[in-house]
């Protein structure tokens, strides 16, 4: 069956590193478009991120922007998220979730996220 | 990026009609997703391009949007439909949720 599951979640200091990675099954990954999503303790969603299916396109909320970095290997159907300088407010559980875009005049742009994984809890703090 | 603005929270009684409102200055030219999350679980999409229903979704959940705003419907709401749920549209660059409404059926 179509699935997602995440892994590399942890506790980590401050100014510290951690790589997420999101495993895909069931369903052809190369032809997808892939977003990270987060909700801190208690709060809402927020979107992180996005990269197209072959990788040439990738973009970023602000509040991550030159610290976070999403990246895709379609031959292990996986994708990552590549998380430096690692701040209090980065605490959260991280989704990754399938892109099912929508297209009008030929081309296509990403749209809903129509399946997710379970999450993985990120706790920053000393 | 911009704002979607929710009402915090929305409650009816069993087998009333919920409505759920999402605003936001470029929903006239985005469209709206919405997505339900249960305590505890992944969220699931239960609404897309504004007013389509994903297969395995009940057909009492339906879309809409006018102008600046966005609206979820739950037409003879259930027990079962008490859930957080937050829209969700795209910018030039990505995208932005609102803030999430607490559904409440009792």
């Amino acid at each position: 069956q179509v699935q997602l599951v995440e892994s590399g979640g942890g506790v980590v200091q401050p100014g510290r590193s951690l790589r997420l990675s999101c495993a895909a099954s069931g369903f052809t990954f190369s032809s997808y478009g892939m977003h990270w999503v987060r909700q801190a303790p208690g709060k809402g969603l927020e979107w992180v991120a996005v990269i197209w299916y072959d990788g040439s396109n990738k973009y970023y909320a602000d509040s991550v922007k030159g610290r976070f970095t999403i990246s895709r290997d379609n031959s292990k159907n996986t994708l990552y998220l590549q998380m430096n300088s690692l701040r209090a407010e980065d605490t959260a559980v991280y989704y990754c979730a399938r892109d099912r875009p929508w297209c009008s005049g030929g081309s296509c742009y990403p749209g809903a996220f129509d399946i997710w994984g379970q999450g993985t809890m990120v706790t920053v703090s000393s | 990026s911009y704002e979607l603005t929710q009402p915090p929270s929305v409650s009816v009684s069993p087998g009333q009609t919920a409505r759920i409102t999402c605003s936001g200055d470029a929903l006239p030219k985005k469209y709206a997703y919405w997505y339900q999350q249960k305590s505890g679980q992944a969220p699931v999409l239960v609404i897309y391009e504004d007013s389509k229903r994903p297969s395995g979704i009940p057909e009492r959940f339906s879309g809409s949007s006018s102008g600046t705003m966005a609206t979820l419907t739950i037409s003879g709401a259930q027990v079962e439909d008490e859930a957080d749920y937050y829209c969700y549209s795209t910018d030039s660059s990505g995208g932005v949720f609102g803030g999430g409404t607490k559904l409440t059926v009792l």
